[in-house]
């Protein structure tokens, strides 16, 4: 069974660019869960799609944005970039309500 | 809203030692499931403890959720240099938002 893929592994920028990244759930999974983990640090809750919708948010500005495709992948945009928005951005898909299986993630780094 | 405090922040520790890292809610916890980070890596799901006084093992690790569902602990028993990484705990709260503490990172020394 293939599983959560994310691209690009990398990805720079510089301050005021737009990011996209892509994320693509283990099949059968519905729903799709954004995080950022800054150097060092924990994991931050972005964003929660299921089914096409978004479900929940964390507590981020809405610069921060994406959408859940009909075949369950899903895209995180972050307009207006700013360099402490640097970070490894993961992707995790999970049948609803259990445990998350995580993507390799997406290094973002702003200059 | 919800958050479990997790300690230590690190731990170094010669190979061959325990390990154990807790995690602390204030509020009573539905679940409480376990995430190991290798350096460089993604998190991976190790294990879901949902009933008061649950204790549940995989070879030399020991999962443990408290009696009044407030704190949970992970105890890593001869460790060895493979188990390296961060361990986090989490909570999946109401909205199915999983809630991360800030993880113990573990160094073993060969």
């Amino acid at each position: 069974e293939a599983g959560v893929t994310q691209s690009p592994t990398h990805l720079i920028k510089t301050r005021g660019q737009q990011a996209t990244l892509r994320c693509s759930p283990i099949s059968g999974h519905t729903s799709v869960y954004w995080y950022q983990q800054a150097l060092g640090l924990g994991l931050q809750f972005l964003l929660w799609y299921d089914e096409g919708e978004e479900r929940n948010r964390g507590n981020f500005p809405p610069r921060f944005s994406g959408r859940q495709f009909p075949n369950y992948s899903s895209e995180l945009n972050v307009n207006a970039l700013e360099l402490e928005d640097s970070a490894l951005y993961l992707c995790a898909s999970s049948p609803l309500g259990y445990e998350q299986y995580f993507g390799p993630g997406t290094r973002l780094t702003v200059t | 809203g919800q958050q479990v405090m997790q300690i230590p922040q690190y731990q170094h520790v010669q190979e061959g030692e325990d390990f154990t890292t807790y995690c602390n809610s204030s509020t009573t916890l539905s679940n409480i499931q376990w995430y190991k980070q290798r350096p460089g890596g993604h998190p991976v799901f190790l294990i879901q403890l949902v009933k008061s006084g649950e204790v549940k093992k995989q070879k030399r690790l020991t999962f443990q959720f408290g009696e009044a569902k407030k704190n949970s602990s992970l105890h890593i028993t001869a460790t060895q240099t493979t188990d390296v990484g961060t361990y986090f705990c989490a909570t999946m709260d109401s909205s199915y938002k999983l809630i991360f503490g800030s993880g113990t990172r573990l160094l073993v020394r060969p």
